[in-house]
């Protein structure tokens, strides 16, 4: 089955500085998705990016399906940004199947 | 809308002992899924229901089966609890299965002692 993974698997920001989170799938998607688990453990989506360029106020999100990966930009982070950001990739005609996520810590 | 809902939130239970998670969900999506989550992990496919009337077994199956009840309710259940099925339990839905984005409830935490 198709592989996701995700890098890094840890990341420590200061407020204010921007980060990139990577995601590397192993086969062709028709179904890309980020999603942003906050401490309380509610999975938010934030993308789905198949393929191209979106952009939703500080976070924004490209996937160059031909290369077969996908990059999460965080802008001027800030501490509600905190949690664990997981992607997710379906092969077509099968399941969702999600990276082990990256770890996101906002310090003020 | 209240999206996608899930009950109960918590849950304890003993060895053996059987439950149902209940899940609903009010975008007349086609497609409804059960995952579950364990600690440090992404989420993994229990079952899930393509459209009303059928459902199929994804990456975890045993020691769980799922009722489709009509379009908005998708249910799962423990028939002997263990403690290995000790997780977090998400229940999400999307318009159909390929291609289209899924939207998740808030999740049950259950943990079996």
């Amino acid at each position: 089955g198709i592989q996701v993974e995700q890098s890094p698997p840890d990341l420590i920001l200061q407020e204010g500085a921007n980060s990139t989170l990577r995601c590397n799938f192993s086969d062709s998607v028709n179904n890309l998705q980020w999603f942003h688990q906050n401490p309380w453990g509610q999975l938010i989506n934030l993308f789905y990016i198949p393929s191209g360029t979106k952009q939703n106020g500080r976070l924004s999100a490209t996937t160059v399906a031909t290369e077969r990966y996908s990059l999460l930009y965080i802008s001027s982070s800030q501490t509600t940004d905190s949690g664990v950001y997981f992607c997710a990739v379906m092969e077509y005609g099968n399941k969702l199947v999600f990276g082990a996520g990256t770890i996101l810590r906002v310090k003020s | 809308n209240a999206g996608v809902t899930q009950t109960p939130k918590f849950q304890v239970l003993k060895t053996g002992q059987s439950m149902t998670l209940q899940c609903a969900q009010d975008m007349n999506h086609n497609s409804m899924y059960w995952y579950r989550q364990d600690p440090g992990m992404g989420l993994r496919l229990i079952y899930y229901s393509a459209s009303e009337g059928t459902t199929d077994k994804g990456e975890v199956p045993n020691g769980y089966n799922v009722s489709r009840l009509n379009k908005r309710e998708f249910s799962l259940r423990l028939e002997s609890a263990a403690p290995s099925q000790t997780s977090v339990y998400f229940c999400a839905s999307s318009k159909s299965r390929t291609a289209y984005e899924q939207y998740f409830g808030p999740g049950t935490r259950l943990t079996v002692t």
